[in-house]
């Protein structure tokens, strides 16, 4: 299974919701990546979990809040989005973080998101 | 600091003409490369990946790069494009232990 999942395919919120998107890969990967994607743009690293610990944060706004309950499992918790955090919220896994660097990532088909 | 250069925004060719999508990187050590694609609405697929075995890298779909060290660069080909490769396209660098970076994409359209 050279999968990842993710769940919801599209979400809508209002700036005042809670909501969580979810990812998960049975690949045995042990890094896994959050990342926005805004139209016509490549995507840009938010997070980095690495045996299950944050090893990045790129900066993002507290409004996101990584979560890595167990190997297989990522999500993100949203609260108090603003419009422009609209965009495309990828996944994806990598046998590691740290060892060979020509380990790819593999990406999950992405929640859509449309904060109102 | 490690960076990515796709030549072109937007390349149109015609079905069944060659398809040239242009990387160029910017490395002081031998760079991880990566060709991702990507469909409308969905997440980002490798293509093929360069990681010093060889200098020419098949990947899926029927496409191919080269990686030229003097050139510094890393282009994606197809000999004959199909409708079906009409998609986002990204050429991607993983310096030793790092971030994977990014080009800013390059989309393809096929004409029929």
């Amino acid at each position: 299974d050279t999968e990842v999942t993710q769940t919801p395919k599209h979400l809508v919120m209002g700036m005042t919701n809670k909501k969580s998107l979810k990812c998960e890969q049975h690949m045995g990967h042990r890094a896994m990546y959050w990342y926005k994607q805004k139209a016509k743009k490549p995507p840009e690293l938010m997070f980095v979990y690495s045996y299950e610990k944050l090893s990045i944060n790129e900066s993002v706004p507290s409004r996101f809040s990584p979560e890595c309950p167990n190997s297989s499992l990522l999500n993100l918790h949203l609260h108090a989005l603003q419009p422009e955090d609209s965009a495309l919220y990828l996944c994806a896994s990598s046998q590691d973080q740290t060892g060979a660097s020509y380990n790819e990532q593999f990406f999950g088909p992405g929640t859509r998101l449309t904060v109102l | 600091a490690q960076s990515v250069t796709q030549l072109g925004s937007h390349v149109s060719v015609s079905e069944g003409a060659l398809v040239l999508l242009r990387c160029n990187y910017s490395s002081s050590v031998p760079p991880y490369l990566f060709w991702y694609v990507q469909y409308p609405n969905q997440g980002l697929q490798l293509l093929l990946k360069y990681t010093s075995a060889a200098t020419l890298v098949k990947g899926i779909n029927g496409f191919e790069a080269e990686f030229k060290k003097s050139e510094t660069s890393f282009h994606l080909t197809k000999p004959s494009a199909h409708m079906s490769d009409a998609a986002e396209y990204f050429c991607a660098v993983r310096p030793t232990g790092g971030k994977l970076i990014f080009g800013q994409g390059t989309e393809l359209s096929v004409k029929p």
